[in-house]
């Protein structure tokens, strides 16, 4: 089955910064890619998703990068503001209904 | 906008007791998922649905089962707690607009087993 590893598991970045979170995954045939943000105490929430069919999609302070031939995807947050802080997820859905997680990162923004 | 509710957000059971986790759904989504979320290791699939009475295993289904028996609701069900099943539990729906689709997640129930 899928298997998907996500990199950092935490991640410290000054206010203004940027932060990038990287996921590799390992089946060829995983055609959708969601981003998942848990911020303390709450549900994770989808901010960003990609199709195998685009290698880029942005969305203001974030976008996300898919590379097939190397099978990994990236989260880009830019100019991060304390409220970025958050666990993010990344997942991949190969054949079938389900989709599969990474570990998680948690992201600290400092002031 | 979709709301996925589960019964509990916190709950504490003894080993051995049969734990019933509930979560309805109201967009009328197909598809239902049971997830586990422990530190460093992120959100496991135990147990989806796709239909009424349809079920099939996840990742890591062991000590657990489910229900489907109308369309909008999705139970959990852990036969006999064991201290190893403590965690949250993650519901989550998807509709059937194609495949390609966010799954909604409810707020968790986060269960202790002493």
């Amino acid at each position: 089955g899928e298997n998907v590893e996500q990199h950092p598991s935490t991640l410290s970045v000054q206010e203004g910064d940027s932060a990038v979170i990287k996921c590799t995954y390992s089946d060829s045939a995983s055609n959708y890619f969601p981003w998942y943000k848990q911020e303390l105490g709450k549900r994770p929430q989808l901010i960003i998703d990609i199709r195998s069919n685009v290698g880029e999609k942005k969305d203001q302070r974030i976008a996300v990068t898919l590379n097939k031939t190397a099978k990994h995807f990236s989260l880009h947050i830019t100019e991060t503001q304390p409220e970025d802080s958050a666990v993010y997820f990344c997942a991949a859905k190969a054949a079938g209904n389900k989709l599969t997680f990474g570990g998680g990162t948690r992201v600290l923004v400092k002031p | 906008d979709v709301k996925v509710t589960q019964s509990s957000r916190y709950l504490v059971k003894r080993t051995g007791e049969k734990v019933f986790l509930e979560c309805v759904q109201d967009m009328d989504h197909e598809n239902m998922f049971w997830y586990r979320q422990d530190p460093g290791l992120g959100l496991r699939l135990i147990y989806f649905s796709y239909d009424v009475k349809m079920k099939e295993k996840g990742d890591i289904p062991e000590g657990y089962s489910v229900s489907r028996e109308k369309k909008e609701r999705f139970s959990l069900i852990l036969e006999s707690a064991s201290t190893n099943q403590t965690s949250m539990y993650l519901c989550a729906s998807r509709g059937h607009e194609g495949y390609l689709q966010p799954q909604h997640f409810g707020d968790g129930t986060r269960l202790s087993i002493l």
